[in-house]
């Protein structure tokens, strides 16, 4: 059965910091891996990273696939109260059945 | 629209009653999903309509469960004789289909169901 594992599931961290969130996933077909950010109801788009060891960059946010391991990272650095949210991750998958597998999240706390 | 539209945005009903929710996704995507999240879970697969084809139904928990969608645009997820485990927050995304799979998914704000 396909599944998307995340660690951790809940972190507390304070202005400043540095986090790295993990995620790890058996996807059948699998395509790609998508970080999405969700801070009330809506899940936002973050990153969609298709091709192994090339880094993608927002901001303070980057992002990482490695498909021979099957995982990713999400780097959050010099965090800050507005990045608090749930942070998913998703697999994507090469045909027209359900497409996506989402993990459970990391919940992200920053502390002024 | 600019984005996905989903309404009502917070719907309270009764134990045994029927609820309609809808969702308006981004014009030109053929892809939809409906999602359930239930209060600090994650998101669960509902049910997937792309383009004319059959729906793939295989999230939906119940046979008190359904959904439509008409003339591949809008869709409504129907739930009857409602539960208080059907309270949760429910998500539709829409996205562009290529040949090649889906692309990324874009979210509503979703419908916050509560079952009393």
């Amino acid at each position: 059965e396909d599944k998307v594992v995340q660690s951790p599931l809940s972190l507390v961290v304070h202005e400043g910091d540095t986090v790295t969130l993990n995620c790890s996933y058996e996807v059948t077909n699998f395509r790609s891996l998508l970080w999405y950010k969700q801070e009330k109801k809506a899940p936002t788009f973050l990153f969609m990273l298709t091709s192994s060891g090339i880094e993608k960059k927002s901001g303070r946010l980057s992002s990482i696939l490695d498909k021979k391991e099957l995982f990713s990272i999400l780097n959050i650095t010099a965090t800050q109260t507005g990045d608090s949210a749930i942070y998913l991750c998703a697999g994507a998958r090469d045909n027209y059945g359900q497409n996506f597998v989402f993990g459970p999240g990391t919940r992200l706390s920053v502390l002024p | 629209g600019a984005g996905v539209s989903q309404s009502p945005s917070n719907k309270v009903t009764e134990k045994g009653k029927d609820v309609e929710l809808r969702c308006d996704p981004i014009s030109g995507h053929t892809a939809l999903y409906w999602y359930r999240q239930s209060l600090g879970q994650g998101l669960e697969f509902l049910i997937y309509f792309q383009g004319n084809s059959a729906p793939d139904k295989s999230g939906l928990p119940s046979d008190r469960f359904s959904a439509e969608r008409t003339g591949g645009s809008v869709s409504t997820l129907t739930i009857q004789r409602t539960q208080q485990e059907d309270s949760a927050v429910y998500l539709c995304a829409s996205s562009i289909t290529g040949t090649s799979g889906s692309y990324e998914q874009y979210f509503g704000p979703g419908t916050r169901l509560t079952v009393t």
